[in-house]
């Protein structure tokens, strides 16, 4: 079946660096790619849209020059938190879509603590 | 403002008896619900789906059902599994507008207990 990665699973890093996590399909091209955001015992929440060649769509409220997307090819897109807050530590999740809207697959999470 | 709610943040079922999962929604442009199984430290995974033209679905265990003039769908589990023991996210989309996008309730943790 579809698998979508991320690495890392968990990150700590300190207040001021910047952090990268990967999310890759594993077993097919993704069309679109997505990033979410949770927080404890919240829902799931789309920060950014993402298409292979182009630049990602933004939720409102999200900042862009904060939350890095770079989707690189068709099996791979990255989110970097920039100059990382310890308000920005969250459970990241990355999916991935292959073509009707229930066919997006998620990734496993990153957990981001920022000390 | 949510748009897709779950009110209920936990529920508890004895194996073999029905869960019920409810999750309510407030933009009539919704025209197709997603229900997804996630548990802890893992990304959320597809259990079943129902389009707005419908009122049912159903798959092996999982049945969903839809009233749309109460903008309410519910998930059934019969028989529940301990194994089912997972945290239910509903998710909503509209197609046309924002096709891409997923809007997703706040979770249900259900437990199944022996």
């Amino acid at each position: 079946g579809a698998v979508v990665s991320q690495h890392p699973s968990w990150v700590i890093c300190k207040s001021g660096t910047s952090v990268k996590i990967e999310c890759r399909s594993l077993d097919f091209q993704a069309t679109t790619m997505f990033w979410y955001r949770q927080f404890p015992k919240q829902s799931l929440m789309l920060m950014a849209t993402s298409n292979e060649g182009s630049k990602a769509t933004y939720e409102q409220g999200v900042e862009k020059d904060k939350f890095l997307i770079n989707h690189a090819s068709l099996t791979l897109s990255t989110l970097t938190v920039t100059s990382a807050h310890p308000e920005d530590s969250s459970f990241y999740i990355c999916s991935a879509r292959t073509g009707a809207i229930y066919e997006q697959y998620f990734g496993p999470g990153t957990r981001l603590t920022v000390t | 403002d949510q748009q897709v709610k779950q009110n209920s943040p936990s529920l508890s079922v004895q194996e073999g008896r029905i869960s019920i999962l409810n999750c309510d929604y407030t933009n009539s442009m919704f025209d197709y619900f997603l229900w997804y199984k996630k548990y802890p430290a893992e990304g959320p995974t597809f259990l079943i789906s129902i389009s707005s033209i419908k009122d049912k679905n159903e798959d092996g265990r999982f049945t969903v059902f839809l009233n749309k003039s109460a903008k309410h769908l519910s998930l059934h589990i019969v028989p529940s599994q301990p194994g089912d023991s997972a945290v239910y996210f509903c998710a909503a989309s509209a197609f046309g507008v924002n096709t891409d996008k997923l809007i997703f309730g706040t979770g249900t943790r259900l437990q199944v207990f022996p």
